[in-house]
């Protein structure tokens, strides 16, 4: 059964840069049609798809947030990674990682990580 | 961007009775619309896609509907456990989007 899991840093300072890793089990990243991406829930409120790339490498962004977005694959290490710079207060959130399969919808997702962004 | 709108933003229901959710696409997605199910302090949990299939393990009282522009989740006969926030998804373009969300409430 495929798991994710995130990891990273809990709290960021303002104007720095975000970055989460996904760790993937139970299947291979480079295996497949299979789009690895972000997804956040800022606390109290609803989701907002962050980005996508695709195990070609392709990666599609929010426009929102696309200037401030990078995300990339190690499949050495059968990770993604996510980073989000010059953060602000209003990227504290919990972020999860998921996969999404081609003409599929976003399933599963990882348990999430909180990120508080503060001083 | 699709925007996908959520109504009601709240619902009220006593146990056994059913649910209905509707969820707007600003344009067509096709049947590309999943639902998910979301309580405190955990992921998301998929329940339907593809506008109509349940996911594996999901409950024959969840069912959805609809195409286009228009959506429907239907929980027959609310459970204890069903009571959380719905969300639905479009994944017909990028970049993919969510409504707002539907808190089902104990009534």
């Amino acid at each position: 059964q495929l798991q994710l899991q995130e990891s990273g840093p809990g709290l960021v300072k303002p104007s720095e840069t975000l970055s989460l890793t996904c760790t993937v089990s139970g299947g291979s990243i480079s295996g497949g049609s299979y789009y690895w991406g972000w997804i956040r829930q800022p606390p109290g409120k609803g989701l907002e798809w962050i980005g996508t790339i695709f195990y070609s490498g392709s990666t599609y962004y929010n426009p929102s947030l696309e200037s401030r977005v990078t995300i990339s694959v190690d499949t050495s290490k059968n990770q993604f990674s996510l980073k989000l710079s010059s953060v602000t207060a209003a990227d504290t959130a919990v972020y999860y990682c998921a996969r999404r399969g081609v003409g599929l919808p976003v399933d599963p997702w990882g348990q999430g990580t909180l990120v508080t962004v503060s001083s | 961007e699709i925007v996908m709108t959520q109504s009601p933003a709240t619902l009220s229901v006593s146990p056994g009775e059913r649910a209905t959710l509707s969820c707007r696409a600003s344009q067509s997605v096709s049947r590309n619309l999943a639902w998910y199910q979301q309580k405190p302090g955990q992921a998301p949990r998929l329940l339907i896609y593809g506008a109509s299939t349940r996911a594996t393990g999901i409950p024959a009282r969840f069912s959805g509907s609809g195409s286009g522009t228009e959506f429907t989740l239907t929980i027959s006969s609310l459970q204890s456990e069903d009571f959380a926030v719905y969300y639905c998804q479009q994944y017909n373009a990028w970049p993919l989007t969510f409504g707002g969300g539907t808190k089902v409430e104990i009534k």
